[in-house]
């Protein structure tokens, strides 16, 4: 069975600085998604970033990016320049071949000014 | 366009009311699913529906009864729940189930149910 784990229950972070989220998983499978999702306290779950695992490009969108390492089976996100609208809890999750989406159980992301 | 609907945004009923929770996306998914969320917990994944098929249903008890009417629709009628049901209920879409790339799920924001 996959499992997805986040090591992180809460971080906070200074306005206008990096932060780096950590997220590990395990699975047999080879052909798989890992995304990040962000749910603000308006609990709006929102696509953060999506990464399919046959790419070895780490993927960008904006101010977040990702840095995977399939054979250490480790995604995690990195928020350049935090912004207070950053805050938030982040998930972490993993999809396999079933279409089904596994979450890990969330960091709780406070950007302060 | 990655817009999910629901409504209401907030509910409150008695353990012996029936309500219903509604969903709708105009994105041309045919997947469709519901998840329940407690607080600073990750969702839930309840039931899902591929071409307004159930395709699973996570052992949900009865008094959780969903429903597709059709391929943009999703209904979650609730009859005779209990206190410890109240939590945020998401529904999601996505192209395809269990189509690699087309997978990518969109989350509406949440019906808040409380029950009473």
């Amino acid at each position: 069975a996959q499992t997805v784990t986040q090591s992180q229950p809460e971080m906070s972070v200074q306005e206008a600085e990096t932060v780096t989220l950590s997220c590990t998983y395990d699975t047999s499978e080879n052909n798989y998604y890992l995304f990040w999702y962000k749910q603000p306290p308006s609990r709006q779950m929102i696509l953060v970033i999506r990464q399919e695992a046959y790419k070895q490009q780490n993927a960008t969108e904006n101010r977040f990016s990702v840095n995977f390492q399939k054979a250490a089976k480790s995604f995690s996100l990195k928020i350049s320049d935090s912004q207070l609208g950053d805050t938030a809890m982040y998930f972490c999750a993993f999809m396999g071949q079933g279409g089904k989406l596994i979450f890990g159980q969330g960091t709780e992301l406070s950007v302060k000014p | 366009d990655t817009e999910v609907t629901q409504t209401p945004k907030h509910l409150v009923m008695g353990m012996t009311n029936k309500k219903s929770l509604k969903c709708e996306q105009h994105m041309g998914h045919r997947a469709m699913y519901w998840y329940k969320q407690k607080a600073k917990k990750p969702p839930e994944l309840m039931f899902v529906y591929s071409y307004e098929k159930l395709s699973i249903n996570e052992s949900v008890p009865s008094r959780f009864s969903p429903e597709c009417p059709n391929s943009s629709l999703l209904n979650l009628h609730l009859h005779a729940l209990q206190p410890e049901d109240s939590a945020l209920y998401l529904c999601a879409s996505s192209q395809r189930l269990g189509q690699g790339s087309t997978d990518t799920q969109y989350f509406g924001p949440g019906t808040r149910l409380t029950v009473l």
